[in-house]
């Protein structure tokens, strides 16, 4: 099981891009890296997921390198409603368990 | 799709008390997770079901945590007898493990609190 790091907290300010980065080491070569948006009171919302280069959805961007052994989510232009927590995740879709093991997450504060 | 549903959203009981919460996953999601937040421990894997089959239940605490999934529309998570240390959010997930989507919904989870 691949573990992750992420830093603890990040502040940014409304209208600047956040880069939030994850560290996975050990990822394997079936595993996928998925990122996860909490905000207090609510569940976790799936954001954006990868393999490898970049992913584009409407909400962000992922960006991994060709060793795979750590991804950047991209918020662009934040606001403070991005306030929240986000998670990264990595595992393998073979194993739906495996998939879902949470780590400490970033909180991220957005301020005005 | 009204999405996962949970309830109740807030339950306060007494310790020694049994304590059910509910889900209703997404129609025609195949995977139906449970999981536990705290501030200590952050979101823990309880226990996953496969088309209404337990596939992994080692996140379950101990012998007074019990989960069912009864049919494909509906899941139980029982405590039974309740202590203050099982206060948490519990958060319910579902999911279809298809090619194009790996994502999983959740539910807006249970607090339960346990005096």
């Amino acid at each position: 099981l691949a573990k992750t790091t992420q830093p603890i907290s990040m502040d940014s300010y409304e209208g600047q891009e956040v880069n939030i980065t994850c560290s996975h080491n050990n990822i394997a070569t079936n595993d996928y890296i998925t990122w996860y948006q909490q905000f207090p009171s609510q569940g976790p919302r799936f954001i954006i997921q990868g393999y490898k280069t970049k992913v584009t959805n409407e909400v962000a961007s992922l960006f991994i390198p060709a060793d795979r052994k750590s991804s950047t989510l991209s918020l662009p232009r934040v606001s403070l409603s991005d306030t929240a927590v986000y998670y990264c995740l990595v595992g393998d879709h073979n194993n739906a368990g495996n998939m879902l093991t949470f780590g400490g997450g970033t909180r991220l504060m957005v301020k005005p | 799709d009204a999405g996962v549903i949970q309830s109740p959203r807030h339950e306060v009981t007494e310790m020694g008390q049994e304590v059910t919460l509910r889900c209703k996953p997404i129609s025609g999601h195949d995977y139906l997770f449970w999981y536990r937040q705290t501030m200590m421990r952050g979101l823990e894997l309880l226990i996953y079901f496969n088309n209404n089959v337990p596939i992994d239940d080692s996140g379950m605490p101990e012998d007074r945590f019990s989960a069912k999934m009864p049919n494909a529309s509906f899941s139980t998570l029982k405590i039974q007898p309740s202590e203050p240390r099982d206060s948490a959010v519990y958060f319910c997930a579902s999911s279809m493990l298809t090619e194009a989507n790996y994502g999983y919904t959740f539910g807006s989870g249970t607090r339960l609190t346990v005096v």
